[in-house]
């Protein structure tokens, strides 16, 4: 079974301070790890993803994350942040090599940004 | 390419009333995802097919639902007759052979 725990629902940051959204995972298996993004009546977009190569990954808009298998962490950062960023952030786990089947994904944090 | 299209992107219906979504996945994907997602339940899977055959439904919540997939590039979501608790978002979505999910902007259905 696979579950993932996103610690909090709601993060709220300046504009120009880094972003911390946090992840936790369970998987059986080796897991496939993603960050999806939601902005206000619009569909996910994918973040960035982590298959089982570097543990740190790149995405888009400035955005990364690290794999840390010892503490079953996958936590989503960015240096910088930016108004546009303001949005839904989910973290998604897949049993599946590369994530074609069945994501499940946590329950959501919905970054706020400040002037 | 134009992503994963969806229709319509707002209905409002009726209780009892029969709902029909559409979606046409990314040409060439060989998976398509039907999730639904609400406040108190988040994002959930419905069900999933692979080269047009159904392969997990388990997340379909009764009879009321089903899904079809006729061909490579379109599936439907249908819910009959459909009940006020069924208002929700109801996402596409597609995959190539085991790769990322790329999603539609979604139906958002209100059921009076």
């Amino acid at each position: 079974a696979q579950s993932v725990t996103q610690l909090d629902s709601h993060v709220s940051v300046s504009e120009g301070t880094p972003v911390l959204l946090r992840c936790n995972y369970s998987s059986s298996y080796s897991p496939s790890l993603f960050w999806y993004v939601q902005h206000p009546n619009k569909g996910l977009q994918l973040l960035l993803k982590y298959t089982s190569a570097a543990t740190l990954v790149k995405g888009i808009n400035g955005f990364e994350a690290e794999f840390k298998k010892s503490e079953t962490s996958f936590h989503l950062t960015k240096p910088s942040a930016h108004m546009s960023d303001a949005a839904e952030y989910f973290c998604v786990v897949s049993d599946t090599p590369g994530g074609g089947n069945k994501l499940t994904f946590g329950t959501g944090t919905q970054l706020k940004v400040e002037l | 390419d134009a992503g994963v299209i969806q229709s319509p992107r707002h209905e409002v219906t009726e209780m009892g009333q029969e709902v029909t979504l559409r979606c046409k996945p990314i040409s060439g994907h060989d998976y398509l995802f039907w999730y639904r997602q609400t406040m108190m339940r988040g994002l959930e899977l419905l069900i999933y097919f692979n080269n047009n055959v159904p392969i997990d439904d388990s997340g379909m919540p009764e009879d009321r639902f089903s899904a079809k997939m006729p061909n490579a590039s379109f599936s439907t979501l249908k819910i009959q007759p459909s009940e006020p608790r069924d208002s929700a978002v109801y996402f596409c979505a597609s995959s190539l052979g085991g790769s990322e999910q790329f999603f539609g902007p979604g139906t958002r259905l209100t059921v009076l």
